[in-house]
């Protein structure tokens, strides 16, 4: 069973519109991860946080930003979408009890018009 | 520069057939390599996570291997069945810095046909 909740699933929006993808884990992990994944293309890192009010950008540039207000919550936003935002978003946790080990969401599939 | 490299790039097998994936990586400090499996259209699951000083480790039908001194993974699946059909991916963790830096491998479409 996923601990690891996104929302929605898939989401076709209109260029401009202001987007947020939620994502919301239940196992009290420190750390958490935005990945952007395109078709058979390695996962690239957006965003992270070590923990309440910490955020960093990641390895690969985005115009997205993210927030960590609770622990168990780390949404991303978008303000203004744009087609090269169409991709795969993929949520992460992880914690020094799973030997920092990720656990994945499903991901939300970004398409936009 | 630090990478993963995975192959092949695509792999196509018949259901009860083994097979066996390679990763290869220049990833340096090197903590951990673990595999994933990601179903289309979702997150990946690990499968195994080998350290320096493991050189197998098994899980049900998938058996991992990890060569340090050549930097060299492998995945064999033994006895393939319908839902393993998926993208396996290789993911190297250096020791360097405090976010423990993990590095993604492109991934192997693995296709088992009835």
């Amino acid at each position: 069973e996923a601990d690891i909740y996104q929302t929605p699933r898939y989401l076709v929006i209109g260029t401009g519109k202001k987007i947020t993808l939620e994502c919301s884990q239940t196992m009290g992990h420190d750390k958490m991860y935005w990945y952007q994944q395109d078709p058979g293309m390695e996962l690239h890192l957006i965003h992270y946080s070590y923990g309440v009010n910490s955020t960093e950008k990641g390895d690969l540039s985005s115009e997205s930003t993210v927030s960590r207000i609770r622990t168990e919550h780390f949404p991303l936003t978008l303000e203004s979408a744009r087609p090269s935002h169409t991709s795969q978003y993929l949520c992460a946790s992880s914690d020094y009890k799973t030997d920092y080990g990720y656990t994945f969401g499903s991901g939300t599939r970004l398409t936009v018009v | 520069k630090n990478q993963v490299e995975q192959s092949p790039q695509s792999l196509i097998i018949l259901e009860g057939k083994n097979c066996t994936l390679q990763c290869n990586y220049t990833v340096s400090p090197f903590s951990n390599l673990r595999w994933y499996k990601q179903d289309t259209g979702r997150g990946p699951v690990s499968l195994t996570i080998m350290t320096f000083s493991e050189n197998t480790k098994s899980n049900g039908r998938y058996t991992a291997t990890l060569d340090a001194d050549t930097k060299q993974s492998s995945l064999h699946i033994t006895a393939s069945q319908l839902s393993d059909s998926a993208s396996y991916i290789c993911v190297v963790s250096d020791r360097g810095s405090t976010l423990g830096r993990l590095y993604f491998g492109r991934g192997t479409q693995l296709t088992v046909w009835p």
